[in-house]
C-alpha cells in the first residue's frame, strides 16, 4: 500500500514566522488531504488537494502528483497554529487514507 | 450543517468486556470510515463502508473487532473481549463518495483497564 513520509517531524517557530511542511508519498494517489490536529485531538480539514495548488488565508498547499509530494505553507504563524499536521493519502483501495507520523508544530508567542 | 458525531466521547472498560462505539456521519455521505489513533501505531485505517456494505475490512486487527452500518447512516464498531492494547482513540470519518474529501468526528477515547 501507499506509504507517507512527513518532514520535518518537529518544528518550533516564533509567532510571525513562515514555514513549509512536506509530505512524500510512495504511489499514485486519488486523494490527498492536509489536516491540523488541535490539542483536543480534533482533525480539522485544511485542504483536499490530490493535485494542484490551493490557498486559504495564511495557508496554501501544492501537490505535484507526478513527483509524489505535497507542500503546506504557513505564513505569519500564530500560536493557534500549534498542533500536529497530517497529510494522509489515498490510492485506489476504496479511498482509505494512509497517515504518516505527522509534523508537530509549536509556535511560541 | 452538522458534522460527524461520535459517542461516547470517553469509555473506560475492564479487560474482557465488550464495547460498542457509535458514529453518525454527515447526512448524505455514502462512504464511512473507521480509524484508530494510538501512541504506538499512529493513525491507522480499520474498515470502510459504502452504503451498508463493507468492501474493505483489511484494517481490523483481529476477529474481536466488527462493525456494521444500518440505513446507510449510523455505524457501530464493536470490540469483544477487550484487551489493554485496544486502548486508543477511535475516529470515524465520512465522505460524499469514495475518494472524496473525508471529514472526521471528535473520536471516542477508549481505555481498557
Amino acid at each position: 500500500g501507499i506509504q507517507v513520509e512527513q518532514s520535518p517531524p518537529d518544528l518550533i517557530l516564533q509567532e510571525g514566522a513562515n514555514s513549509t511542511l512536506r509530505c512524500n508519498f510512495s504511489d499514485s494517489v486519488n486523494n490527498l488531504q492536509w489536516f491540523h490536529q488541535n490539542p483536543w485531538g480534533q482533525l480539522i480539514n485544511l485542504f483536499y488537494i490530490p493535485s494542484g495548488t490551493k490557498q486559504n488565508g495564511r495557508l496554501s498547499a501544492t501537490t505535484v502528483a507526478t513527483e509524489r509530494y505535497s507542500l503546506l505553507y504557513i505564513s505569519s504563524s500564530q500560536t493557534t497554529d500549534s498542533g500536529v499536521y497530517f497529510c494522509p493519502a489515498g490510492g485506489t483501495s476504496y479511498g482509505k487514507l494512509t497517515f504518516g507520523q505527522g509534523t508537530i508544530l509549536t509556535v511560541h508567542p | 450543517g452538522a458534522g460527524v458525531s461520535q459517542s461516547p466521547s470517553n469509555k473506560v472498560t475492564e479487560k474482557g468486556k465488550d464495547v460498542e462505539l457509535r458514529c453518525d456521519p454527515i447526512s448524505g455521505h455514502t462512504a464511512l470510515y473507521w480509524y484508530r489513533q494510538s501512541l504506538g501505531q499512529g493513525l491507522e485505517f480499520l474498515i470502510y463502508f459504502q452504503g451498508n456494505s463493507a468492501p474493505d475490512k483489511s484494517g481490523l486487527p483481529s476477529d474481536r473487532f466488527s462493525a456494521e452500518r444500518t440505513g446507510g447512516s449510523v455505524s457501530t464498531l464493536t470490540i469483544q473481549r477487550t484487551q489493554q492494547e485496544d486502548s486508543a482513540v477511535y475516529l470515524c470519518a465520512s465522505s460524499l463518495q469514495f475518494a472524496a474529501e473525508q471529514f472526521f468526528g471528535p473520536g471516542t477515547r477508549l481505555t481498557v483497564l
